[in-house]
């Protein structure tokens, strides 16, 4: 059954910090990993999208990799703002189309 | 449009109620779904659907209920609440890509069973 875990659960940094939040999952058999903002009170909004091919995906000051074959993949954000703080989950696309979820990992960004 | 709409953003119920938790899309998606979340574990799929007039259970469905009325809207249903349904509900619609399923988020449900 795959498992995905996400470490830590929460992470506060001082503001302009550079941060990597770090998700890993059991079965290599994806089709996808993809990286979701929550904030509080509202939905889920999806960051990035890595498919089981690529290694890297960027969208501004985020930066996601992932390594398949270790069964990891990392959330990079440069720069950090305040308006960054938010819970950070990743989610995979297994065998059946289904997504499996992380925890998250709460993010503070201190002024 | 509007996107992922549900119904209420709270609840509070006593143990043994029922209620029914709303959930509408205006993309036009196909495949939607229920899921919740509790403190500190992922969120859990409990029911989804896949198109208008089909169902299928997820991980957690004991306890629950759905109906997939129109292509837009997909009720969740607690007959009979227990304090173990205290959760935050959301709601998705998706639209099929090339690999997978681009899921689009409703706000939640908070729902307090006591």
């Amino acid at each position: 059954k795959q498992e995905v875990t996400q470490i830590p659960a929460a992470l506060s940094v001082p503001e302009g910090e550079n941060l990597v939040l770090n998700c890993s999952f059991t079965d290599s058999a994806i089709y996808n990993l993809q990286w979701f903002r929550q904030d509080p009170g509202k939905g889920l909004t999806s960051l990035l999208l890595i498919q089981s091919s690529q290694r890297e995906q960027t969208s501004g000051r985020l930066n996601a990799s992932l390594d398949k074959s270790s069964g990891r993949s990392t959330l990079y954000i440069a720069a950090s703002q305040p308006g960054d703080s938010a819970t950070y989950l990743c989610a995979v696309t297994d065998s059946n189309y289904q997504l499996i979820w992380g925890a998250g990992t709460k993010l503070i960004i201190k002024p | 449009n509007a996107g992922v709409t549900q119904t209420p953003k709270f609840q509070v119920l006593k143990t043994g109620q029922s209620m029914t938790l709303q959930c509408a899309q205006d993309m036009n998606h196909n495949s939607m779904y229920w899921y919740r979340q509790d403190p500190g574990m992922g969120l859990r799929l409990i029911y989804y659907s896949a198109s208008e007039g089909t169902t299928d259970k997820g991980e957690v469905p004991n306890g629950y209920n759905v109906s997939r009325l129109n292509k837009r809207e997909f009720s969740l249903r607690l007959e009979s609440a227990a304090p173990s349904q205290t959760s935050v509900y959301f709601c998705a619609s998706a639209v099929q890509r090339s690999s997978y399923n681009e899921q689009f988020f409703g706000p939640g449900t908070r729902l307090t069973v006591l």
